[in-house]
């Protein structure tokens, strides 16, 4: 099993609709999470750090289920700038040299 | 504003020779990394420096080195390029090697023939 999994997607959505990624994750023992994003041939950048009582930022809303050991991103009113990739990043260690990232899920929004 | 910067922006090497990429940070981080980034797998550390004056290796390390020249600056060295070191490289930095969120650059697209 891989230690960071991702649905690849594409994930073809409509302008204004709300979408929906999963990140699992192998490491039970995993400190810390975040989800970046990716645009094309550009560098990744932060998104938005998640943390146990589940975040929001915006129309961003990312949660963390350590139970089921996976974690989503909700990206409401979906605007055609949020085409990008979204990585799931996972820190099993607490120091960033350990960080694994996941090979990211793609999401085409159309209008 | 600069962030973290990386040079060159592309390159290509004919297999067996050498170069160097350069990253330079202007947020005053004290760690730095070297990914590569290759299709259809995550982010892959290559090396890092936890601190000014350290250097550790990541998870695949082979044909690379690294210098921690300064707090801003971490080089990257390729001293006989292979094919397989095709790929996109990014340099990366964070305030500490804790639980920091990752800047980076903007990579190097290196193709080696």
């Amino acid at each position: 099993r891989k230690e960071v999994e991702q649905d690849p997607g594409p994930f073809n959505v409509p302008e204004g609709a709300t979408v929906a990624f999963n990140c699992t994750y192998s490491n039970s023992a995993s400190q810390s999470f975040f989800w970046y994003r990716q645009d094309c041939r550009k560098e990744p950048k932060l998104l938005m750090s998640v943390y146990s009582s589940g975040n929001e930022d915006g129309r961003f809303t990312a949660q963390l289920n350590r139970a089921s050991q996976y974690i989503s991103l909700l990206i409401r009113d979906s605007k055609l700038s949020d085409s990008a990739t979204y990585l799931c990043v996972v820190n099993p260690a607490g120091t960033a040299s350990k960080l694994t990232f996941g090979t990211g899920t793609r999401l085409q929004v159309t209008l | 504003n600069a962030g973290v910067t990386q040079t060159p922006k592309f390159q290509v090497l004919k297999t067996g020779q050498s170069m160097t990429l350069q990253c330079a940070q202007d947020m005053n981080h004290n760690s730095m990394y070297w990914y590569r980034q290759d299709p259809g797998m995550g982010l892959r550390l290559i090396y890092y420096s936890a601190s000014e004056g350290t250097t550790d290796k990541g998870e695949v390390p082979n044909g690379y080195n690294v210098s921690r020249l300064n707090k801003r600056e971490f080089s990257l060295r390729l001293e006989s390029a292979a094919p397989s070191q095709t790929s996109v490289y990014f340099c990366a930095s964070s305030e500490m090697d804790r639980n920091s969120p990752l800047h980076f650059g903007n990579g190097t697209r290196l193709t080696v023939t």
